[in-house]
């Protein structure tokens, strides 16, 4: 089945910078690949998500990225704020079910 | 998005007794999915709900342990059975909307501790 390892486990930033996290799948039938933003004690929301047909997806200060020839995908956000610390998780998917990454916790310091 | 409503939003419960939440969507969705997010950890997947047959199972999670109904296509239960501290965690109920490129969403889960 499909696994998705997820780095790093924590990431910490200054206010305005970027932050990267990575993750990388072993399925290479998967085909759709979301990002999920946790904030402490609430739900896990989509950010943003891509299909393997695209390379590159853009919203406002989020981005992702898809390389499918090597199985890995990323999360980019650029000029960040205390408001985007939080647990992010990536997850990746061919069909319904989807498999996520343990998981990375942002600290954005203002 | 569809509206997912889950609860209790959280319990207490003593070991050896039984457990059930329920998920309410606002409109059909296809899909519903329980998941079990434990302290500090990621989403795992438990099961699929199918409507009016038994529930998808993946590995490591059982009927006996974990039963779903599914009567119709916005209404779903989980039940944890014969808890142990173990069974600590936050359980999440997911829809995902009629629609091949229909995304996942989570309901607010269930926040359930077992002394």
């Amino acid at each position: 089945g499909e696994n998705v390892e997820q780095h790093p486990s924590t990431l910490s930033v200054q206010e305005g910078d970027s932050a990267v996290i990575k993750c990388t799948y072993s399925d290479s039938a998967s085909n759709y690949f979301p990002w999920y933003k946790q904030e402490l004690g609430k739900r896990p929301q989509l950010i943003i998500d891509i299909r393997s047909n695209v390379g590159e997806k853009k919203d406002q200060r989020i981005a992702v990225t898809l390389n499918k020839t090597a199985k890995h995908f990323s999360l980019h956000i650029t000029e960040t704020q205390p408001e985007d610390s939080a647990v992010y998780f990536c997850a990746a998917s061919q069909g319904n079910k989807l498999v996520f990454g343990a998981g990375t916790i942002l600290r954005v310091k203002s | 998005s569809a509206v997912i409503s889950q609860k209790p939003s959280r319990d207490i419960c003593q070991r050896g007794t039984s457990l059930t939440i329920q998920c309410q969507v606002d409109s059909q969705v296809t899909m519903m999915f329980w998941y079990r997010q434990q302290p500090g950890q990621s989403l795992t997947l438990i099961a699929t709900a199918n409507q009016g047959s038994e529930a998808t199972y993946e590995s490591g999670f059982v009927i006996d342990k974990f039963p779903i109904s599914r009567p119709n296509l916005t209404f779903s239960t989980l039940t944890v059975s014969n808890m142990s501290p173990e069974d600590s965690s936050i359980y999440l109920c997911s829809v995902k909307g009629q629609g091949v490129n229909s995304p996942l969403h989570f309901g607010n889960g269930t926040r359930l501790t077992v002394t």
